[in-house]
């Protein structure tokens, strides 16, 4: 059976902290590894990831793959309240996208 | 563009009841989708449409139906609503590309069955 496992479930960091978000899959027919932000509404998109080892970055976030460990992680560096929010990976396999439960951010000032 | 829409925002429902949720997109993209998101439970995709003129089962698609009306709009029906169907619903749509497909969601619908 396929699965996306996030971790941690949640984490509370201050203001300047550095965080690292984790994902690890099982999936059959895998095609990418998407990120996603969600802040109380519809998640946003993030990154996309298809192959091992090219770093993603946009401003002080960055994600990395391993397709032979089968995880990903996500890093927010110099966190500020604004990063508050659920971040969300998503395996894509057969073109449907398979979501972990979720890490629950809370940045504190 | 408005990118994905959705109606209603909110919704109660007493148990038995039906109703239709309703999703359009205008990016031209060809497929939709329908998941349900519940507390700690990530999004669980319920039917898509990887093309107009067809649907498939996701994996939580009991007690709902789709209609692929036209490319831009895609509808969830819920024949004899029940409180476990309680749920913030999203729609989203794609655009297939090399790799796999970032898909771009509505903004919820939130359903409560009493």
């Amino acid at each position: 059976e396929d699965k996306v496992v996030q971790s941690p479930l949640s984490l509370v960091v201050h203001e300047g902290d550095t965080v690292t978000l984790n994902c690890s899959y099982e999936v059959t027919n895998f095609r990418s590894l998407l990120w996603y932000k969600q802040e109380k509404k519809a998640p946003t998109f993030l990154f996309m990831l298809t192959s091992s080892g090219i770093e993603k970055k946009s401003g002080r976030l960055s994600s990395i793959l391993d397709k032979k460990e089968l995880f990903s992680i996500l890093n927010i560096t110099a966190t500020q309240t604004g990063d508050s929010a659920v971040y969300l990976c998503a395996v894509n396999s057969w073109g449907k996208l398979q979501f972990g439960a979720g890490t629950q951010v809370v940045v504190t000032p | 563009n408005a990118g994905v829409t959705q109606t209603p925002k909110f919704q109660v429902l007493k148990t038995g009841q039906s109703m239709t949720l309703q999703c359009a997109q205008d990016m031209n993209h060809n497929s939709m989708y329908w998941y349900r998101q519940d507390p700690g439970m990530g999004l669980r995709l319920i039917y898509y449409s990887a093309s107009e003129g067809t649907t498939d089962k996701g994996e939580v698609p009991n007690g709902y139906n789709v209609s692929r009306l036209n490319k831009r709009e895609f509808s969830l029906r819920l024949e004899s609503a029940a409180p476990s169907q309680t749920s913030v619903y999203f729609c989203a749509s794609s655009e297939l590309v090399q790799g796999g497909n970032e898909q771009f969601f509505g903004p919820g619908t939130r359903l409560t069955v009493l």
